[in-house]
């Protein structure tokens, strides 16, 4: 069965802090996908980032970086010098081939106070 | 401007009163797909469809239909809509699979009282 586990419910930092969102998932297939999805006080609900599971390389993207290990089946997600617009709730999400799921974690709250 | 559009955004109603909610996607997307968010349990996967006239449930199909029978629309039909389906909806497109990235709608908050 294919889960993904986002253990932190919610984080409070403070401006220019780093913070790190937790992604573990657990899934049997050799082939699949990891995606990061934002969802600002407004509601919708934005891509992030996706990544294959042949390609372990970390991503970074301005202040956005990923760290992508499959030794230890985490996708963690990590915000450089954070500010108020990254207060969100962030989503984990985990696909493959071999069964027609998405299956999303329960979500990060992230507040960053000025 | 390519867009998922997704109407209303919101909407009370009561026990019993059937109801549609629209999803359009002006993308040429093949996939498309229904989610809901409930407080402390992610979204999850209501239906979704690979082409038009392919449609299968996710992880949570009771209590719904949908139909496609068009690429660009994939409308989301609660014939008896119960409390428990109060929740935040989203439909979401790709370019060809759930293994894509997704653009999602604006939502509809459904309450039923």
């Amino acid at each position: 069965a294919q889960k993904v586990t986002q253990a932190q419910t919610e984080i409070s930092v403070v401006e220019k802090e780093d913070v790190t969102l937790d992604c573990v998932y657990e899934t049997r297939d050799t082939t699949y996908y990891l995606f990061w999805y934002k969802q600002p006080p407004s509601g919708e609900l934005v891509f992030l980032i996706r990544r294959n599971s042949f390609d372990e390389q970390n991503e970074i993207s301005g202040r956005y970086s990923w760290n992508f290990q499959k030794s230890t089946s985490s996708f963690n997600f990590t915000i450089t010098a954070s500010q108020v617009v990254d207060s969100a709730v962030y989503f984990c999400a985990l696909s493959s081939y071999n069964t027609d799921k998405l299956i999303f974690g329960t979500g990060t709250r992230l507040q960053v106070f000025p | 401007e390519a867009q998922v559009t997704q109407n209303p955004r919101y909407l009370i109603t009561v026990t019993g009163k059937k109801l549609t909610v629209t999803c359009s996607q002006n993308m040429n997307h093949e996939y498309m797909s229904w989610y809901r968010q409930d407080p402390g349990l992610g979204l999850r996967q209501i239906y979704y469809s690979m082409n038009v006239e392919v449609t299968d449930k996710g992880d949570v199909p009771e209590g719904y239909k949908v139909s496609r029978k068009e690429k660009r629309n994939f409308p989301l039909i609660l014939e008896s809509p119960s409390p428990n389906q109060t929740s935040l909806y989203f439909c979401a497109s790709s370019l060809d699979s759930l293994n894509e990235k997704l653009f999602f709608g604006s939502g509809t908050q459904l309450s039923v009282l």
